[in-house]
């Protein structure tokens, strides 16, 4: 399967604990990208990577969430001290930028729930 | 900031109407514009996608796309469903130029084609 890889792909955690989430992108995409969704709501953009600089971070975002993206490679996206309010699909996309155009592909997601 | 606004939550067809889900969004400059499906259990799937040229576009499984740009407006549309194509519809749209590619979506419209 050549396509983007998040694992794992389901978390329960309680709440005040950390968890990590690890994406694969597709082979040679320099764009790597963090989405969350919520249930009834389209994806919501947390962060950006081109290659390995993080370009852009949502408000989304608070100081409990990290991303990385060392090497230009794979990315993790650690939450820590998690709250009931982070429950969400948190999902990886990637893509290769050109001129022409930008198509954005997603995996799976990463379902995490705070109890 | 750009917004995208998807016209309806929850359509109900039956098999062989046809669909027409409306999308519009708010940024007077280049744009470019995407469908994505999402089947129940599964992953974001791009549907179509326009960056230039003859607005009207077609994707995979039957389905196209007209971009209005006086309207601001890419509606999808599929001229005979199938119960195959129930799913969630997300509309995005990427702003081009600092975006760096990244995409502001809809809230989605669920599709249910009864058999």
């Amino acid at each position: 399967d050549t396509g983007v890889s998040q694992n794992p792909r389901h978390k329960i955690t309680k709440r005040g604990q950390n968890v990590t989430f690890r994406c694969d992108p597709i082979s040679e995409h320099n764009r790597l990208y963090w989405y969350r969704q919520t249930l009834g709501q389209g994806p919501e953009f947390l962060t950006y990577f081109q290659n390995e600089a993080q370009l852009e971070k949502s408000r989304l975002l608070s100081d409990r969430f990290s991303a990385e993206r060392p090497k230009g490679s794979f990315s993790t996206l650690e939450i820590q001290r998690t709250e009931q309010g982070d429950s969400a699909m948190y999902l990886c996309a990637s893509s290769l930028s050109k001129v022409s155009g930008n198509t954005i592909y997603f995996g799976e997601g990463s379902w995490l729930t705070v109890v | 900031a750009q917004s995208v606004s998807q016209h309806n939550h929850h359509v109900i067809l039956s098999e062989a109407a046809s669909l027409e889900l409306g999308c519009n969004y708010s940024y007077g400059g280049t744009v470019n514009l995407f469908w994505y499906v999402q089947y129940p259990g599964q992953h974001l799937q791009l549907l179509l996608k326009y960056f230039s040229g003859d607005p009207l576009v077609k994707g995979i499984k039957g389905f196209e796309a007209e971009f209005i740009k006086s309207k601001f407006s890419f509606n999808l549309r599929k001229p005979s469903v199938q119960w195959s194509d129930t799913a969630e519809y997300f509309c995005a749209v990427y702003a081009g130029g600092t975006s760096y590619g990244k995409l502001t979506f809809g809230q989605g419209t669920i599709l249910t084609v009864h058999p």
